[in-house]
This record gives structure tokens, C-alpha cells and sequence, in this order.
């Protein structure tokens, strides 16, 4: 089915690993996203692409880094995870201004 | 400034009965779009409807309507007939002119009690 796939869909970290979530898109959508989700907090964004080979800070960053280097994929990394990075990650896509596709998320436990 | 407010984190609603999630926003922006997402207990996330700030009609897309109220920044979900089916987190979600990015609320969890 078409849509956007994330991959892993559950990870254990300890304090200070690193690793690479991956998501991808079938659906030939510019824009991709990464968000966070917190209890009490809805969905975060962390960053985001308008093209391949373009990525851009949304408004939690830190402690993270992307890259688009194929249109159709949008990793994220965490290079020292953290505890505070314990949470539920979503990627999205969209080609227009209305018409969004989420991934299925990846829970992420940082300990 | 939080930019999508959702002030009820809890609803029950019986089984058959009407519920209306409340959604502000804030935004200096004249193009803007409006969203509503529903996240099950499985997690993923589910569009339910969309308004465009230049729509003069409300959205409603079956059971769900969205009253918008531009003068009040306000895009409330309304749920008629609830089921059982619809207990889950409901998030309104806002773009901001040509951005694409969606900036959400902090959702609200809706139990429909038999």
C-alpha cells in the first residue's frame, strides 16, 4: 500500500547510543516531516525537508540531525541519545497544503 | 505564543449523543488551513477534516463537522452520533500561509461510554 513507512517501529536505547530512524515515502510528496509526540503535548516538530538535499530546524532540534539525500526517504538521527528523547516519533509527508500521509510512528525508549 | 489551544484534555460522551471538541488558534497570517487528526489507542494518525481560512462554507465530512468562526480564531469538531469506535485522542492542527509545516494542540482524549 502506498503511504509512508517508518522504520523501526520500536527501539530501546541506552543513554549516549545512537542510531537512525528512517522514514520513507512512496507517494513522490516534496515535504517531509518529523515530529515528536509527548503526553500533554500534541505532536512537535523537530525538522523538516521542501526537497531533496534540503532540510530545515522545526521547533524542538536539538539533540537531532536529517538528511534528505533521495526525495523519497527523510532519516533522523540521534547521535548521544538522552532520556528526554524517550518518546513516540512520527514522519509525514505532503505534496499539497491540505493533504498529509503520517507514518504508523516509532516509539522510541531512551534509558 | 502556542498557536493551536486545546483546553479540554478530557471528554465522556454517551453512546448516540453529539460531542464538540473546542480548537483556537492564533495566527497574523490571512491563508491559513485547519485540521483535525484522531489517534486511536493503536497509535497512528487519522485525518478527519480540513477548512480553509478562505472557505465560507464549514467543512463536514460525514459525522464531522468543523464550526469555524474566523472573527473568534476558533475551529471546533463536532462528532454527531457518537460510537464507540470514536474513544480515542483528537488533535486540531493549524498550517500558516505558503508554510506546510503543521504546528498541532495538545489534543484531547474522547471516551464514548455505552
Amino acid at each position: 500500500n502506498a503511504g509512508v513507512t517508518q522504520t523501526p517501529k520500536f527501539r530501546v536505547l541506552k543513554t549516549g547510543q545512537s542510531m537512525t530512524l528512517l522514514c520513507a515515502q512512496d507517494m513522490n510528496h516534496e515535504y517531509m516531516y518529523w515530529y515528536r509526540q509527548d503526553p500533554g503535548m500534541g505532536l512537535r516538530l523537530i525538522h523538516y525537508s521542501v526537497g531533496e538535499g534540503t532540510t530545515a530546524k522545526g521547533e524542538v532540534p536539538d539533540g537531532y540531525n536529517v538528511s534528505r539525500l533521495k526525495k523519497q526517504n527523510f532519516l533522523l538521527g540521534l547521535e548521544s541519545a538522552a532520556p528526554s528523547q524517550t518518546s513516540v516519533y512520527f514522519c509525514a509527508s505532503s505534496r499539497t497544503a491540505n493533504g498529509y500521509t503520517f507514518g504508523s510512528g516509532t516509539r522510541l525508549t531512551v534509558v | 505564543a502556542q498557536k493551536i489551544t486545546q483546553t479540554q484534555p478530557g471528554m465522556f460522551v454517551q453512546e448516540k449523543e453529539a460531542v464538540t471538541l473546542d480548537c483556537t488558534y492564533d495566527t497574523s497570517d490571512q491563508s491559513y488551513g485547519l485540521f483535525w487528526y484522531k489517534q486511536p489507542s493503536s497509535g497512528e494518525m487519522i485525518f478527519l477534516i480540513y477548512q480553509g481560512s478562505y472557505d465560507e462554507q464549514n467543512a463536514t465530512e460525514g459525522r464531522y463537522s468543523l464550526n469555524f468562526q474566523k472573527a473568534r480564531k476558533s475551529a471546533n469538531l463536532v462528532i454527531s452520533a457518537s460510537q464507540l469506535g470514536d474513544s480515542a485522542m483528537y488533535f486540531c492542527a493549524m498550517r500558516e500561509g505558503g508554510d506546510y509545516k503543521l504546528s498541532f494542540g495538545a489534543g484531547t482524549t474522547v471516551t464514548v461510554r455505552a
